[in-house]
């Protein structure tokens, strides 16, 4: 079964606003991933939260980690057409039976108009 | 360059033919893994293989088979017994032994099956 869970579905904005996601799991984590993928392509890992972090940065990347609400924000500031792509967040629990499995949600299709 | 390939990148079958779909990595990964991803969805594990000659069942591994007699390769036979192969098949590696379970994605194989 699937752990995460994107909200919203879809989301269509124009370029210099601001993107946000949300991403809910249902089990305790070891941390938490987004991965971004162009229609047709692979995905691309885009930032890695671990359990003891609360948010994290990577370039016009905002990432939050409330694990007593088992959720996950992604912010894309100052969104650029090149961000049209679908994001799936991810989470990677650590044992016996799971290790090295990620479990993805079903993604935020994201579609930034000029 | 290093990377995953997958090929070949649209792959057209009749039901009731297996078919082999290719992955290949030179990026020294132990670990490697094949996901199905239908439209709109997220993506489900099929085989995950955390080193050379041996390997596990994901959620979904009913109707396919896997190998890894090499450590660069990891080929899904998708067999007649799927009930419904036609998907969008994507490879991927991760270094096992970390923490960060960081998975690099192949650019995937559309397959249909009529």
């Amino acid at each position: 079964s699937q752990q995460g869970e994107e909200d919203p579905q879809a989301l269509s904005i124009q370029e210099g606003e601001n993107a946000t996601m949300n991403c809910s799991y249902k089990t305790s984590i070891n941390n938490l991933q987004w991965y971004r993928q162009n229609s047709g392509r692979g995905l691309v890992h885009l930032i890695l939260i671990r359990s003891n972090e609360r948010e994290k940065h990577s370039g016009r990347l905002r990432v939050t980690l409330d694990t007593s609400k088992k959720s996950s924000s992604l912010l894309i500031t100052a969104s650029r057409a090149a961000d049209t792509a679908s994001y799936f967040c991810a989470t990677a629990r650590i044992t016996t039976d799971s290790w090295g499995k990620l479990q993805f949600g079903a993604g935020t299709q994201v579609v930034v108009t000029p | 360059d290093g990377g995953i390939t997958q090929s070949p990148k649209y792959l057209f079958r009749k039901e009731g033919q297996n078919v082999t779909l290719s992955c290949e990595q030179n990026l020294n990964h132990d670990a490697m893994y094949w996901y199905r991803q239908d439209p709109g969805q997220g993506l489900r594990l099929i085989y995950y293989s955390q080193i050379v000659n041996d390997f596990q069942k994901g959620d979904i591994a009913e109707g396919y088979s896997v190998s890894r007699e090499k450590k660069e390769s990891f080929p899904l036979t998708v067999t007649s017994a799927q009930k419904n192969p036609t998907a969008f098949y994507l490879c991927a590696s991760s270094i096992p032994g970390t923490a960060s379970y960081e998975q690099y994605f192949g650019p995937g194989t559309r397959l249909t099956v009529t």
